[in-house]
């Protein structure tokens, strides 16, 4: 089976910019997790999707948003860009064995 | 509410001595603990998991990990450490519920020197 995948792995914008990225399970499963990386907060989880439903949302302002699509496949955006969004985005799919397989992440700088 | 400890942020051994990485665990459920490793400019890859039976846990790359209810803990060993084992780790909990939300420590960083 293929492993998750994300588009675009490197992104550069603007501050005020917005931001959609895009991730695709592994085949059949049905949950997709989000979590942002930085050197100084480390890994924080964003939300996690499961059946075109948000089932858990971190600790992110509201510019942070996402959804599933009928295939599973997610997005994230990010709208009004500040420097601190700075991060991998990271987004991990499981088939309900609490096994979560992650993608190799987005590299966002905001400039 | 969960959290995850991991004591030291660097850990250098040499090249065939024990590895041994510590991850302590703050639940007020029975937690589901996980190992990941991060190799430079990828994601993360699950190197074993604990949810619940047998206490001492074996992963992938000869890397094992041992549940400790009483100590609160999650300590990952590996007899022997080779270079390719250069990498970060990172110990993650779970409380199984009703979403697979992952809490993460703040990560180990392995060196290990030839």
């Amino acid at each position: 089976k293929a492993g998750v995948t994300q588009t675009p792995r490197y992104l550069i914008k603007t501050r005020g910019q917005q931001v959609t990225l895009s991730c695709s399970p592994i085949s059949g499963h049905r949950s997709v997790s989000w979590y942002q990386q930085t050197p100084g907060q480390g890994l924080q989880f964003l939300f996690e999707y499961f059946s075109e439903t948000q089932r858990n949302k971190g600790n992110f302002p509201g510019r942070f948003s996402g959804r599933q699509f009928s295939n599973s496949r997610s997005e994230m955006n990010v709208s009004t860009l500040e420097l601190g969004d700075s991060a991998l985005y990271l987004c991990a799919s499981s088939a309900e064995s609490y096994e979560q397989y992650f993608g190799p992440g987005t590299r966002l700088t905001v400039t | 509410a969960q959290s995850v400890t991991q004591l030291g942020s660097h850990v250098s051994v040499s090249e065939g001595a024990l590895v041994l990485l510590r991850c302590n665990y703050s639940s007020s459920v029975p937690p589901y603990l996980f190992w990941y490793v991060q190799y430079p400019n990828q994601g993360l890859q699950l190197l074993l998991k604990y949810t619940t039976g047998a206490t001492l846990v074996k992963g992938i790359n000869g890397f094992e990990a041992e549940f400790k209810k009483s100590e609160t803990s999650f300590h990952l060993t590996k007899p022997s450490a080779h270079m390719s084992d250069a990498a970060e780790y990172f110990c993650a909990v779970s409380d199984g519920r009703s979403s697979y939300k992952l809490i993460f420590g703040s990560g180990t960083r392995l060196l290990v020197r030839p």
